[in-house]
């Protein structure tokens, strides 16, 4: 079964740089049949989609976040990162990271969720 | 950029069908899915492309696509179905969310 699990600090600073790493286990982060995803849901609100990245490492950002966001993947250890930087108090969120199934298929697997804080 | 808007509550009787609406610009021409979230539980995909239901999603749950709205019709809601649910679609190659809708049973 496949499972997916986020990990960083669970506290970040104003104007500082948040930084996520998603773990994926029981498969292989390498399938060319899936995207691997980052979502953010702010406390009390909807999702927003952060980005996503191939195994080959093409990426797919956000617009509205794009200037401020990096996605990188390591296929070696079977992960996948999530850079914000210059964070404010908006950006404080439950952050998943997900897989997409190719064909427009959604994201079927999701992490559990992590939720970072931005405060002084 | 493309917007996809829900309702923002939707109620239903235990045993009668809820429907609930996504529009967008010529969504119909696009791909919809379905996802459901209950409160502290990360979401749950229930319908993708337009109308298929992964391994393990209740036969109740059906989906469908035209015109600029999808729909996610829930036939015979439970109590257990109470949950915020959530379109998405793609424009190009970006991921677009729903604001979602609060499904309540009642």
């Amino acid at each position: 079964q496949l499972q997916l699990q986020e990990s960083g600090p669970g506290l970040v600073k104003p104007s500082e740089t948040l930084s996520l790493t998603c773990t994926v286990s029981g498969g292989s982060i390498s399938s060319s049949n899936h995207y691997w995803g980052w979502i953010r849901q702010p406390p009390g609100k909807g999702l927003e989609w952060i980005g996503s990245i191939y195994y080959s490492g093409s990426t797919y950002y956000n617009p509205s976040l794009k200037s401020r966001v990096i996605i990188s993947i390591d296929t070696s250890k079977n992960q996948f990162s999530l850079k914000l930087s210059s964070v404010t108090a908006a950006d404080t969120a439950v952050y998943y990271c997900a897989r997409n199934t190719n064909g427009y298929v959604g994201f079927d697997y999701w992490g559990q969720g992590t939720l970072v804080t931005v405060s002084s | 950029s493309y917007e996809l808007t829900q309702p923002p509550s939707v109620s239903v009787s235990p045993g009668q069908t809820a429907s609930i609406t996504c529009s967008g610009d010529k969504l119909g021409d696009k791909y919809a899915c379905w996802y459901q979230q209950k409160p502290g539980q990360s979401p749950v995909l229930v319908i993708y492309q337009n109308t298929k239901r992964p391994s393990g999603i209740p036969e109740r749950f059906s989906g469908s696509n035209s015109g600029n709205t999808a729909t996610l019709t829930i036939s015979g809601t439970q109590a257990m179905d109470e949950a915020d649910y959530y379109c998405q679609a793609w424009d190009s190659t970006t991921v677009v969310f729903g604001g979602g809708t609060k499904l309540t049973v009642l």
